[in-house]
């Protein structure tokens, strides 16, 4: 079946360095990728996607490539901040089968002055 | 706001007792989930709702049932808790690609 495993946390980085959270899948066909962000105590807001092979989302400076030779989609800042504190969830469906989302564990990042 | 709407926000039970978690949406979408957060174990599908009037297991469906009302409207029943559903519960929308949307979650807890 589908699966996606994220790199495991706690991560702690300081103010503007540089963030990468790792993620890889395996999954039949063709699936689309997610990344969803969890602040505390919200629900889960999609952060970025990419549907498919070397599409590249992005948002509020984070950004994923949809790498299908090595089945990841690493999540990349250049520079973080205190407020992107929170929980990171690497996710996939397959829509030519069903809409379901399968996530990874998710990945807290917390960020210090 | 359009959105997913959970109710209640909070809730302790004792085990064996039962409650229904509400979930409603205004956005016309066809598919609903409830999904379960647990420490370590990310999100984990317990039931979706294909379209008004289909419902089908998820990956955890033991111990909980669901009605879909109609198209706004996804409830998940809780008959007799367990401390094992101790847990924070999330209920989704789905638009194709554009994602979902959740709600804002229940945290349950079973003693």
């Amino acid at each position: 079946g589908d699966s996606v495993t994220q790199m495991e946390g706690p991560v702690t980085l300081s103010e503007e360095a540089f963030l990468t959270i790792n993620c890889t899948y395996t999954a039949t066909g063709y699936p689309s990728l997610f990344w969803y962000v969890q602040y505390p105590g919200e629900g889960l807001q999609l952060l970025l996607k990419a549907t498919k092979a070397d599409d590249k989302g992005s948002n509020k400076g984070f950004e994923a490539t949809y790498r299908k030779e090595t089945t990841s989609f690493h999540l990349e800042k250049g520079s973080v901040q205190v407020s992107d504190s929170a929980v990171y969830f690497c996710a996939l469906t397959a829509l030519l089968r069903n809409e379901k989302l399968t996530f990874g564990t998710g990945t807290r990042l917390t960020i210090i002055p | 706001n359009a959105g997913v709407t959970q109710t209640p926000k909070f809730q302790v039970l004792k085990t064996g007792q039962s409650m229904t978690l509400q979930c409603a949406q205004d956005m016309n979408h066809n598919s609903m989930y409830w999904y379960r957060q647990d420490p370590g174990m990310g999100l984990r599908l317990i039931y979706y709702s294909a379209s008004e009037g289909t419902t089908d297991k998820g990956e955890v469906p033991n111990g909980y049932n669901v009605s879909r009302l109609n198209k706004r409207e996804f409830s998940l029943r809780l008959e007799s808790a367990a401390p094992s559903q101790t847990s924070v519960y999330f209920c989704a929308s789905i638009s194709g690609l554009r994602g979902y949307t959740f709600g804002s979650g229940t945290r349950l807890t079973v003693v």
